[in-house]
């Protein structure tokens, strides 16, 4: 069965340091998503992409994230320069068309910034 | 702007006793729901979407929910759960245009005793 996959599945990274976080989407998925889930809080929506644009970000997606479709199958979210608040569970996830509402997850990559 | 609640962050229950996750929703607009389960160290996987039509909406594993308008709600129920059952259960609504970003509840963390 087609599934999300995301690497890496543990980040460490220092502050002000810069890191990205890749997924390879289901094939022939055409929107993409990034959330994120902060210990012990709520899963949030970050950003959505689809046709090699940003679709819809929240007010969390500021200028310090980005993503990127580089090569037709991954999908990647680049935080230029990390920050404490960072540090979260960041979660990847598809879905093949806007008349078909399921998105599949991916397992996700906790990201920890010291 | 669309927001959800679900008012138990821990259930735990007897194996083979009933459940029922609560979930509360707030739209301007039309929305679709969803809940959607992760077990440990996994991706949040999709157990049953409304949509439209029929406002009982069932899973291939037993649970169930009910899509209630009037008191905005969307609960989710088993009459008999299983010690698999455990795991973390988020109630998520989409509007149904545009990039159709998931909006999510807390989660409620389900364990079941034997």
């Amino acid at each position: 069965e087609p599934e999300v996959t995301q690497t890496p599945s543990h980040q460490v990274t220092q502050m002000g340091q810069e890191v990205i976080l890749r997924c390879v989407p289901i094939s022939n998925h055409l929107y993409f998503y990034w959330y994120r889930q902060i210990l012990g809080q709520k899963v949030e929506f970050l950003v959505s992409f689809y046709n090699n644009e940003i679709s819809e970000k929240s007010e969390i997606f500021d200028d310090q994230f980005s993503v990127e479709r580089p090569d037709g199958s991954n999908f990647t979210l680049k935080i230029r320069s990390t920050k404490l608040e960072d540090s979260a569970m960041y979660f990847c996830a598809s879905k093949a068309s806007s008349s078909y509402n399921e998105q599949f997850f991916g397992p996700g990559t906790r990201l920890t910034v010291l | 702007a669309q927001s959800v609640t679900q008012l138990d962050s821990q259930v735990p229950v007897f194996e083979e006793a009933p459940v029922e996750l609560r979930c509360n929703y707030s739209s301007s607009v039309s929305v679709y729901l969803f809940w959607y389960v992760q077990y440990p160290n996994q991706g949040l996987q999709l157990l049953l979407k409304y949509l439209s039509g029929s406002t009982l909406v069932e899973s291939i594993n037993g649970f169930e929910a009910e899509f209630n308008k009037s008191q905005t709600s969307f609960h989710l129920r088993k009459p008999s759960v299983h010690i698999s059952d455990t795991a973390e259960y988020f109630c998520a609504v989409s509007i149904i245009q545009g990039a159709q970003k998931l909006v999510f509840g807390q989660g409620t963390r389900l364990t079941i005793n034997p």
